[in-house]
């Protein structure tokens, strides 16, 4: 069975600071994992995949993650933080069928 | 054809209603997908379609949800007798593979 876990339902920072949003998995099998962005009343958008290739994967929007299989870990990170990044994101997880686990989310601020 | 397309974008209905909502993938995705999401919660996977057939429900879905696609294009999505439990965001994703799925703006279904 696979799992997702975002470590903080929200993060906080500083326009121009580090954003680091934390998730772990759990997957019997090697997965394939997603971060989606989430603006309110909106759908998911694809910020970036790992699908077994580059373990570090570069996104939109200046994101990035990095898998490191060794501590089961995904974490998305931005150097820089913009307004405009103020969302939800959540973290997914796949085996490559149909169904797509996602995370309870994490909710990102950022403060002028 | 500019994504996936989901109608009504919000709906109010009295306990014990039927609804029904609809989703429009990309035009040549095969593959089609539901997912339910309560506030503050990531999306729940409901059920998936590849083109007409549906080849896998989640055990979220009771009997009183029903999901058809009839022409392996748009897809359907009832609830009946709602109940206030039913209240979340209805969202449906489309895709050609299983490393990317394009998801709609949701359906937001409030039952009083």
């Amino acid at each position: 069975a696979q799992s997702v876990t975002q470590l903080g339902s929200h993060v906080s920072v500083s326009e121009g600071a580090l954003v680091l949003l934390r998730c772990n998995y759990s997957s019997s099998v090697p997965p394939y994992l997603f971060w989606y962005v989430q603006y309110p009343n909106q759908g998911l958008q694809l910020l970036l995949k790992y699908t077994s290739a580059a373990t570090l994967v570069k996104g939109i929007n200046g994101f990035e993650a990095e898998f490191k299989k060794s501590e089961t870990s995904f974490h998305l990170t931005k150097p820089s933080a913009h307004m405009s990044d103020a969302a939800e994101y959540f973290c997914a997880v796949s085996t490559g069928g149909f169904k797509t686990i996602f995370g309870a989310g994490t909710r990102l601020f950022v403060k002028a | 054809d500019t994504g996936v397309s989901q109608d009504p974008r919000h709906k109010i209905t009295k306990r014990g209603q039927n609804v029904t909502f609809r989703c429009d993938p990309i035009s040549e995705h095969n593959r089609l997908y539901w997912y339910r999401q309560t506030l503050g919660q990531g999306p729940e996977f409901l059920t998936y379609f590849q083109n007409e057939a549906q080849l896998e429900k989640s055990r979220l879905l009771s009997d009183r949800f029903s999901a058809e696609r009839p022409k392996g294009s748009f897809s359907t999505l009832e609830i009946q007798r709602t109940e206030q439990g039913d209240s979340a965001m209805y969202l449906c994703a489309s895709s050609l593979t299983d490393t990317e799925a394009f998801f709609g703006q949701g359906t937001r279904l409030t039952v009083v």
